[in-house]
């Protein structure tokens, strides 16, 4: 069964630096989503990409957040200057019609 | 925006009894409601899911129900197993078919079968 992978499964980064995380999602979705969960919280909507735009964002996707989809197979989230409270895990989701399906999530700790 | 309200945070059954999880959401342009399960370590799964010409879902153990007047929906799960444990999440988005929404998520319940 065609599932999202995402990559790495662990980043450990300092604050200031600049994480990119990276997702393959389901071949033939033409939706693709960025949600973080902070531990213990819900989780939480950050963007969606369309037809190589995103669609729509949320207030917490600020300046210091970028997407790109750099080839037919990739999706990634870049985080530019990480802060201590981008700590979190990070999914992606893809979409083909209606449902969403997540891949397994990047745990980030910002020290 | 949408905002999704979720209870119980925690909800402990025995072993083949039913559960039962409630939400409510604040936009009445949702139209689309899944449900997640979260194990530990892991990505959101989706278990089923309800849109809003519908007012009941059945899928085996577990059933979704809507009330588009009152704005909520439940998950029933029925003759819980221990593989039922888990953290289950309530939804809610404004695309049903197509679009890009975001979907927003509840606070999420910990499912916990007691043996």
């Amino acid at each position: 069964e065609p599932e999202v992978t995402q990559t790495p499964s662990h980043q450990v980064t300092q604050m200031g630096q600049e994480v990119i995380l990276r997702c393959v999602p389901i071949s033939n979705h033409l939706y693709f989503y960025w949600y973080r969960q902070i531990l213990g919280q819900k989780v939480e909507f950050l963007v969606s990409f369309y037809n190589n735009e995103i669609s729509e964002k949320s207030e917490i996707f600020d300046d210091q957040f970028s997407v790109e989809r750099p080839d037919g197979s990739n999706f990634t989230l870049k985080i530019r200057s990480t802060k201590l409270e981008d700590s979190a895990m990070y999914f992606c989701a893809s979409k083909g019609w209606e449902t969403q399906y997540f891949g397994p999530g990047t745990r980030l700790l910002v020290l | 925006g949408e905002n999704v309200e979720q209870h119980p945070s925690t909800l402990s059954v025995q072993e083949g009894d039913s559960a039962v999880i409630k939400c409510t959401y604040s936009d009445s342009a949702s139209n689309y409601f899944p449900w997640y399960k979260q194990e530990l370590g892991k990505g959101p799964q989706l278990i089923i899911d309800i849109r809003s010409n519908v007012g009941e879902k059945k899928d085996q153990r577990i059933a979704v129900t809507l009330n588009k007047t009152a704005k909520h929906f439940s998950l029933h799960i029925t003759e819980t197993q221990p593989e039922d444990s888990a953290v289950y999440f309530c939804a809610a988005s404004i695309g049903s078919g197509g679009g890009a929404d975001g979907l927003t998520f509840g606070k999420g319940t910990h499912l916990i079968i007691q043996p």
